[in-house]
């Protein structure tokens, strides 16, 4: 069963411009959850999406967003870059059921903003 | 909300020593607790969970007892080796899917 696929794994942006993250959960699973991770401030949750519908929110700006599809698969944007923005940023999928909410992680994207 | 905090890094042991990472959680309830790696360059592999009191999480030799009492959810190893060498996380559950994570710890095994 194929796991957590994010694209791209490398990204180089300038100040100012915006980037589009994408995520394809493990099939099956319907939730997906973002975070960023730099050296400084750990690991951080932007957002979960589930059925859709952005069920939790992290403490980060509006400049990040996010979105899932019907088929599950998610997408972050982050507008207007700032050299902070440069991170690891992890998507993390999972059933989320009552019994089971483990969550399984991508290989993440590196964005580096110059 | 719920958090972590992890024993402080980095951590340098020779092969085949013995490691504790320590990790405490406050929370409402009782959620799951996970301890999560990640080599470099790689995104997080899940190591091992419980998800109640009491709960044994292990997996690759790695354990870790869910202690409600302490609130503690220590990682140990009997015996190191150099592939261990990674960052280790303690995290919780927090709503849904959402996961608090620990600072991390920088783990190095020497030959």
């Amino acid at each position: 069963k194929a796991g957590v696929t994010q694209t791209p794994r490398y990204l180089i942006k300038t100040r100012g411009q915006q980037v589009t993250l994408s995520c394809s959960p493990i099939s099956g699973h319907r939730s997906v959850s973002w975070y960023q991770q730099t050296p400084g401030q750990g690991l951080q949750f932007l957002f979960e999406y589930f059925s859709e519908t952005q069920r939790n929110k992290g403490n980060f700006p509006g400049r990040f967003s996010g979105r899932q599809f019907s088929n599950s698969r998610s997408e972050m944007n982050v507008s207007t870059l700032e050299l902070g923005d440069s991170a690891l940023y992890l998507c993390a999928s999972s059933l989320d059921t009552a019994k089971n909410t483990e969550a399984f992680f991508g290989q993440g994207t590196r964005l580096t903003v110059v | 909300g719920n958090s972590v905090t992890q024993m402080e890094g980095p951590v340098t042991l020779s092969e085949e020593a013995f490691l504790t990472i320590n990790c405490t959680y406050t929370a409402t309830g009782y959620p799951s607790l996970f301890w999560y790696v990640q080599y470099p360059g790689e995104g997080l592999q899940l190591l091992l969970k419980a998800t109640k009191a009491d709960d044994k999480g292990s997996n690759k030799g790695f354990e870790a007892t869910y202690r409600k009492e302490t609130t503690s959810f220590h990682l140990e190893k009997g015996s190191v080796q150099v592939s261990d060498s990674a960052v280790y996380f303690c995290a919780t559950e927090t709503s849904g899917s959402r996961l608090t994570f620990g600072e991390g710890t920088q783990l190095t095994v020497n030959p």
